[in-house]
């Protein structure tokens, strides 16, 4: 059973145009919420992060937006670029235990 | 950046041999995970540890198996590889809340 659902499964941006990527959750009980990028060949890498006590992280181009009462979070990619081609995955954890991870969206920035 | 290292990056083998995924953490992780990936999708959670002496099988069930002998290492070992075991295999480390994962192994088993 997912307990972190991703959408959409790929999707394709112009280069300047705005990402986003969308998660849902059903424990309430999940207190951490990362976004990890992943570059073919590579392990992931943590992008972003929040708690669930703020509405919104921002971090250079990337912003999560967080929705507690709906239980959902979304990841932002602002003026997108193609070097930000990728695979994205959300995720979330009850402190430090059992990270569960979404499916994962494929994105692609055409130039 | 992480100092987490897997050896090797890459290995093909043969039906019923048997191998060990190597990983390494310089950070004095005390938590340590494996997790399997099929190319571009979810991680499945196949082992944990919470420090020396400490393994714990994770949602997927895998015919591996880990040890933690020292903090800074986590190998994982199948016994008698399967085509099915074919499949990418990314080791991670943690502190506090973020994990740091490592390059992964691309393992194709013939």
């Amino acid at each position: 059973q997912q307990q972190v659902k991703q959408s959409p499964q790929s999707l394709i941006v112009q280069k300047g145009g705005i990402s986003i990527i969308n998660c849902a959750y059903e424990n309430t009980a999940f207190d951490y919420f990362p976004w990890y990028q992943q570059f073919p060949g590579k392990g992931p890498a943590l992008l972003i992060a929040i708690r669930p006590d703020v509405s919104e992280k921002k971090e250079g181009r990337f912003t999560i937006s967080f929705n507690k009462s709906a239980k959902q979070f979304s990841l932002h990619i602002m003026d997108s670029q193609p070097g930000d081609s990728a695979t994205y995955f959300c995720a979330a954890s009850i402190w430090t235990n059992d990270m569960r991870f979404g499916a994962g969206t494929r994105l692609t920035v055409k130039p | 950046e992480a100092d987490i290292y897997q050896t090797p990056r890459y290995l093909v083998i043969g039906t019923g041999k048997k191998i060990t995924l190597e990983c390494s953490q310089t950070m004095g992780h005390d938590k340590m995970y494996w997790y399997q990936q099929d190319p571009g999708m979810e991680l499945h959670l196949i082992h944990y540890s919470y420090g020396v002496n400490s393994t714990e099988k994770g949602d997927l069930s895998s015919e591996s198996t880990v040890s933690r002998i020292r903090t800074e290492h986590f190998p994982l070992t199948l016994e008698s590889a399967r085509p099915s075991h074919t499949s990418q295999y990314l080791c991670a480390s943690s502190w506090g809340y973020e994990q740091y994962f490592g390059p992964g192994t691309r393992l194709t088993v013939t």
